[in-house]
């Protein structure tokens, strides 16, 4: 079974300024996909960014990136010039590719992150 | 698009009772759908993953007779909590993943989730 490490339960970042969330897997698999979900307080499941194992260029989206590290197994998020409304619990997650007999998404634990004013 | 929805979003029921929970794609057909429960600040547990047409495929620890699915259509599926009891309480949240070969099928999209109080 994959195992999604998220070691960091709580992180605090000023609006504006910049924060990074850590996650670390662990797979004997050549081919998958990471995601970084956040979940609100309205409790929405919501897709932030998706990489695929075989793309070695970092996903980008708007203010959200990764620093995906294959052979360190790691899958860092980096939220840029954060915002109010970037409060919410984010969930690292891995899945195997979705042709796969025993497709499933895996979570972390999960961070929450709080956008101070 | 992408649309899932869940009916209903919050329900009480008296211990012994049975609920029904529907997870319905809207907008688009979903071959296959996946129920979770979450607890308060903790993350999603996969409870079974459901293919339309065929049993639902339970992940360990997860009494099937106690949550009955039933992926009726391309469209629905069904958790249902037998004899409910206060400690199945909690916030159940379904997703779908769409037809291989449709754009991001790669992709779980997910309901807004239903909080299941039982007294």
């Amino acid at each position: 079974a994959q195992t999604v490490t998220q070691s960091q339960p709580e992180m605090s970042v000023q609006e504006a300024e910049t924060v990074t969330l850590s996650c670390t897997y662990d797979t004997s698999e050549n081919n998958y996909y990471l995601f970084w979900y956040k979940q609100p307080p309205s409790r929405q499941m919501i897709l932030v960014i998706r990489q695929e194992a075989y793309k070695q260029q970092n996903a980008t989206e708007n203010r959200f990136s990764v620093n995906f590290q294959k052979a360190a197994k790691s899958f860092s998020l980096k939220i840029s010039d954060s915002q109010l409304g970037d409060t919410a619990m984010y969930f690292c997650a891995f899945s195997r590719p979705p042709g796969s007999n025993d497709y499933k998404l895996s979570f972390g634990a999960g961070t929450t992150v709080t956008v101070r004013a | 698009g992408a649309v899932v929805s869940q009916h209903p979003s919050w329900v009480i029921c008296k211990s012994g009772t049975s609920v029904k929970i529907e997870c319905r794609s809207l907008d688009f057909q979903a071959t296959t759908m996946f129920w979770y429960r979450q607890f308060p600040k903790q993350s999603l547990m996969l409870m079974a993953t459901s293919n339309e047409g065929s049993k639902a495929t339970y992940e360990q620890g997860v009494e099937k007779d106690k949550f009955l699915i039933n992926h009726a259509s391309l469209t629905l599926s069904t958790l249902t909590v037998t004899s409910a009891h206060p400690e199945d309480s909690s916030f159940y949240i379904c997703s779908a993943k769409r037809l291989a070969g449709a754009r991001a099928y790669n992709e779980q999209f997910f309901g807004p989730g239903t909080r299941l109080t039982v007294l």
